[in-house]
C-alpha cells in the first residue's frame, strides 16, 4: 500500500456545487495533516491544516478519520479559482526523522 | 520578502554535465528539504536535513548530492546528469519535528536535460 493515495481525478465540476476529496495514508503513527494547492507551473501552498476534531475555514472543511486513515476536503460553493491540483500531505515523525510525504495530487476542473 | 529562495529558476544543460541548484530559507527553520516533481505532477521526497544533518536520503542516485554549509542553506549539486533528471525540483523547509509541521516551499527549478 503506498504510504499515501488520492485519486488523481480530473474532477470536472460546475460552479457553485460542492466537491469532496479523500486521502488514505498507510502509516497509523502518521501526527500531522494537511491540504495543499498547487497551481500550474506553481509550488505548492498551504491550503488548510487538517485537525482530529475537523476543521472549517470557509468554503473549505477538512476532516479526519484516524480509524480508517483518511482525511477529506469539501469544498462548497466551488468558483472558477477553485480550480487546481489538491495534495494530500501527511508528516511522520519519528526519531527525529521528519517525513513529509505527499500524495500525487487530485486535480479540480470548475466548469463555468 | 521570499520566504524560501531557490535559484535557478531554470536551468537548461546537456548530458554529462554537473549542475547545482541552490536553495535559502530565512524562516528560521530547522528542516529543509529536496523534492522532485516528474512530469506526471508527482512530488517525491529526495532529502531532509535538520540543523545540516541529513535525516532523510530516499533511493536518490548518487549522482544527486546534497550539501548544507548551514542550517538556512540547502544546496542540491547533481553530477553526469541524465535525460531522466528532469523536472521540476522544490525546496522547503518547516520546523523541527514536533507533529503541525507545514512546508513551504521555493517556486521551484525547472531542470531541462538535452
Amino acid at each position: 500500500r503506498k504510504e499515501v493515495e488520492q485519486d488523481p481525478g480530473p474532477f470536472n465540476v460546475p460552479e457553485g456545487a460542492t466537491v469532496a476529496f479523500n486521502c488514505t495514508y498507510s502509516n497509523s503513527a502518521s501526527q500531522s495533516f494537511f491540504w495543499y494547492r498547487q497551481d500550474c507551473r506553481k509550488e505548492p501552498k498551504l491550503l488548510m491544516s487538517v485537525y482530529s476534531s475537523g476543521n472549517e475555514d470557509g468554503r473549505f472543511t477538512a476532516q479526519l478519520n484516524r480509524a480508517s486513515q483518511y482525511i477529506s476536503l469539501l469544498i462548497r460553493d466551488s468558483k472558477l479559482s477553485d480550480s487546481a491540483t489538491y495534495l494530500c500531505v501527511v508528516n511522520t515523525s519519528m526519531n527525529r526523522d521528519d517525513k513529509i510525504i505527499f500524495g500525487k495530487g487530485t486535480r479540480l476542473h470548475i466548469l463555468p | 520578502d521570499t520566504a524560501v529562495s531557490q535559484t535557478p529558476k531554470y536551468l537548461v544543460t546537456q548530458m554529462g554535465n554537473d549542475k547545482s541548484i541552490k536553495c535559502e530559507q530565512n524562516l528560521g527553520h530547522d528542516t529543509m528539504y529536496w523534492y522532485k516533481q516528474d512530469s506526471k505532477k508527482f512530488l517525491k521526497i529526495m532529502f531532509s536535513y535538520n540543523n545540516k544533518e541529513l535525516i532523510i536520503n530516499e533511493t536518490v542516485p548518487n549522482r544527486f548530492s546534497p550539501k548544507s554549509p548551514d542550517k538556512a542553506h540547502l544546496n542540491l549539486h547533481i553530477n553526469s546528469l541524465e535525460l531522466g533528471d528532469s523536472a521540476v525540483y522544490f525546496c522547503a523547509s518547516s520546523q523541527e519535528a514536533g507533529g503541525g509541521t507545514e512546508a513551504f516551499f521555493g517556486q521551484g527549478t525547472r531542470l531541462t536535460v538535452v
